[in-house]
């Protein structure tokens, strides 16, 4: 089993449509969580980080549920420059190394 | 522009010949790291550095692989003996010590073995 699991999708949503991403971990020691955007054949770069009480930047919205150990990413208001791969990462331990799942891509359409 | 420079950026080499690989982190970094993605997959961890030191190296880093970080600075990724199955993007990406640092990542150098 993958330690962070992701549905690849892909999702394809009309612009303006909302869109929820999910993503469970195995490991109960994990202690930091990532969102991180990846658009086609370049580097990830990170999109929020992702804490217990939820936090919003925008149109996007993170939540962690540590009980559960699963970690939702919603975008309202979908554009077509949200159309990436969205990666769940999450690190354990303190060498900061990140561990990824395999990604969800989303393409908005007109 | 994220300020992590990696050389090459393409690379397409034989079955048997050795590769090298070159990063240039953020100057201040003191932390690097190397990740190995594949088609259709997240970056997978291979190893990383706390300044000169190499401090973990995943199991995925056989002995055919090699990294060094010589002066804390620059660091390169060598494969000896490639196999097509080491075909992948190589990310490097440096970040300052601490779990809640941002990495920033390298545009990557995509290794391609015939």
């Amino acid at each position: 089993r993958k330690e962070v699991e992701q549905d690849p999708g892909p999702f394809n949503v009309p612009e303006g449509a909302t869109v929820a991403f999910n993503c469970t971990y195995s490991n109960s020691a994990s202690q930091s969580f990532f969102w991180y955007r990846q658009d086609c054949r370049k580097e990830p770069k990170l999109l929020m980080s992702v804490y217990s009480s939820g936090n919003e930047d925008g149109r996007f919205t993170a939540q962690l549920n540590r009980a559960s150990q699963y970690i939702s990413l919603l975008i309202r208001d979908s554009k077509l420059s949200d159309s990436a791969t969205y990666l769940c990462v999450v690190t354990t331990g303190n060498t900061g190394k990140l561990i990824f799942g395999q990604g969800t891509t989303l393409q908005v359409k007109p | 522009d994220t300020g992590v420079s990696q050389d090459p950026r393409h690379k397409i080499t034989k079955r048997g010949q050795n590769v090298t690989f070159r990063c240039d982190p953020i100057s201040e970094h003191n932390r690097l790291y190397w990740y190995r993605q594949t088609l259709g997959q997240g970056p997978e961890f291979l190893t990383y550095f706390q300044n000169e030191a190499q401090l973990e190296k995943s199991r995925l880093l056989s002995d055919r692989f090699s990294a060094e970080r010589p002066k804390g600075s620059f660091s390169t990724l060598e494969i000896q003996r490639t196999e097509q199955g080491d075909s992948a993007m190589y990310l490097c990406a440096s970040s300052l010590v601490g779990r809640y640092n941002e990495q920033f990542f390298g545009p990557g150098t995509r290794l391609t073995v015939l």
